[in-house]
């Protein structure tokens, strides 16, 4: 399986619920990112967490990072139709040492809030 | 934080010809990179962008194929040469902003390229 695989592939819920996804990934990090993508367009970073971080939260956002089961997971809280847009977590692989800001992305969660 | 523009923001190109995306970025920046992102899959890094100096380019993706100037902090290309059908993808400029504690990335718009 490749570095960083997402799931569930597409996830559909309805305004107002909470929409959990799911990254794994295979190597040692110095840290993971998520990002949004509206449309097949630019992405968007949301938000990042290191590797000696286990949880983190920006808004409507909780990240969860678990380096001994080499996963993290995404977690919007009171979901809007406006979250519905493809999410991708990133891992920047250089453990311990300098960020290059090479990453690699998952395969994304495809989000749909239905209002 | 910085904002990245990239164009054009879409072609439709003959197959055998090339197109070249430019990418401009707004503030000074350490790292520059091109990502590749097939339909309806995840983004995949093409190279990273040096600075007055051949570009790095991860497995899979040569020169001959992908040619990379960045002449100078904020202005990189990217050609996509002698076109196929399995090159219609979008392509992303991003760029890293300087500071060892700005790990992330900022994105262009992207360009979504068809191939005929």
């Amino acid at each position: 399986s490749q570095q960083g695989e997402e799931d569930p592939q597409a996830l559909s819920i309805q305004e107002g619920e909470n929409a959990t996804m799911n990254c794994s990934y295979k190597t040692s990090i110095n840290n993971l990112q998520w990002y949004r993508q509206n449309s097949g367009r630019g992405l968007v970073h949301l938000i990042l967490i290191r590797s000696n971080e286990r949880e983190k939260h920006s808004g409507r956002l909780r990240v969860t990072l678990d380096t001994s089961k080499k996963s993290s997971s995404l977690l919007i809280t009171a979901s809007r139709a406006a979250d519905t847009a493809s999410y991708f977590c990133a891992t920047d692989p250089n453990a311990g040492g300098t960020s290059y800001g090479k990453l690699t992305f998952g395969q994304g969660t495809i989000l749909t809030v239905h209002p | 934080s910085a904002v990245i523009s990239q164009k054009p923001s879409r072609d439709i190109c003959q197959r055998g010809t090339s197109l070249t995306i430019q990418c401009q970025v707004d503030s000074q920046v350490t790292m520059m990179f091109w990502y590749r992102q097939q339909p309806g899959q995840s983004l995949t890094l093409i190279a990273t962008a040096n600075q007055g100096s051949e570009a790095t380019y991860e497995s899979g993706f040569v020169i001959d194929k992908f040619p990379i100037s960045r002449p100078n902090l904020t202005f990189s290309t990217l050609t996509v040469s002698n076109m196929s059908p399995e090159d219609s993808s979008i392509y992303l400029c991003s760029a890293k902003r300087r500071g060892t504690t700005n790990e992330k990335l900022f994105f262009g718009s992207g360009t979504q390229l068809s191939v005929l």
